[in-house]
């Protein structure tokens, strides 16, 4: 079973530029989740979307980050501008809803590096 | 709001010693339960989960972790760490509501391992 794909790998940028990650969950999973991940944090939700439609987004930072699922397959997350505090490791995880399994598949990650 | 709290940032252990990670989580209600293993460069993984049942549940590696209700506390053992278990290890707690599902990560815990 392939697992949750993400790009890039690694993205430096320097502060006020944008950028974008981009997520392809399991194949059939309805639920994508979308956390940050500080330097000696634990994960923290941005946002969560159930097939294509949002489901929470209360911790997105929204003046600065967007995310969509169109299609309700993959998903991107943008932020614009980016911010020194946006440095961060990027994880993207999916859940085969409706299934007793409430296991979560993560991605590797994209790290940000804001400069 | 729910919480979930790692007292330890880092734990040493010798390998063959036993090992426990505590977690404690802050709600009403008894929510769904897991421990998941970071290794650097890597997405989380699963070690295990409690949803209901037998407090004493078994994950993969060898690890098991105890639902204790009276203390809000969820721990993960380990009989006799490997030199693998070097790791950084995240507790995480959800709620099923409404058809929503997020899971909460606690801060982690750093495992360290001497030969």
């Amino acid at each position: 079973e392939a697992g949750v794909a993400q790009s890039p790998r690694y993205k430096i940028i320097e502060k006020r530029q944008s950028v974008a990650f981009w997520c392809n969950p399991i194949s059939g999973h309805a639920t994508l989740y979308w956390y940050q991940q500080i330097l000696g944090q634990g994960p923290k939700l941005l946002i969560q979307f159930q097939n294509n439609g949002v489901v929470d987004d209360s911790q997105l930072p929204k003046d600065r980050f967007s995310a969509e699922r169109l299609k309700g397959v993959d998903s991107t997350l943008k932020i614009q501008p980016a911010k020194l505090e946006d440095s961060a490791v990027y994880l993207c995880a999916s859940r085969n809803t409706g299934t007793a399994d409430e296991k979560l598949f993560f991605g590797s990650g994209t790290q940000l590096s804001v400069l | 709001a729910q919480s979930v709290t790692q007292p330890d940032i880092h734990i040493t252990v010798s390998e063959g010693a036993s090992l426990e990670l505590r977690c404690n989580y802050s709600y009403g209600a008894t929510p769904y339960l897991f421990w998941y293993v970071q290794s650097p460069g890597q997405g989380l993984q699963l070690l295990l989960k409690y949803f209901s049942g037998d407090t004493l549940v078994q994950g993969i590696k060898g690890f098991e972790a105890e639902f204790k209700r009276s203390q809000s506390s969820f721990n993960l053992r380990k009989p006799s760490v490997h030199w693998s278990d070097a790791a950084e290890y995240f507790c995480a707690v959800a709620l099923a509501s409404g058809g929503s599902y997020i899971p909460t990560f606690g801060r982690g815990t750093s495992l360290i391992v001497h030969p």
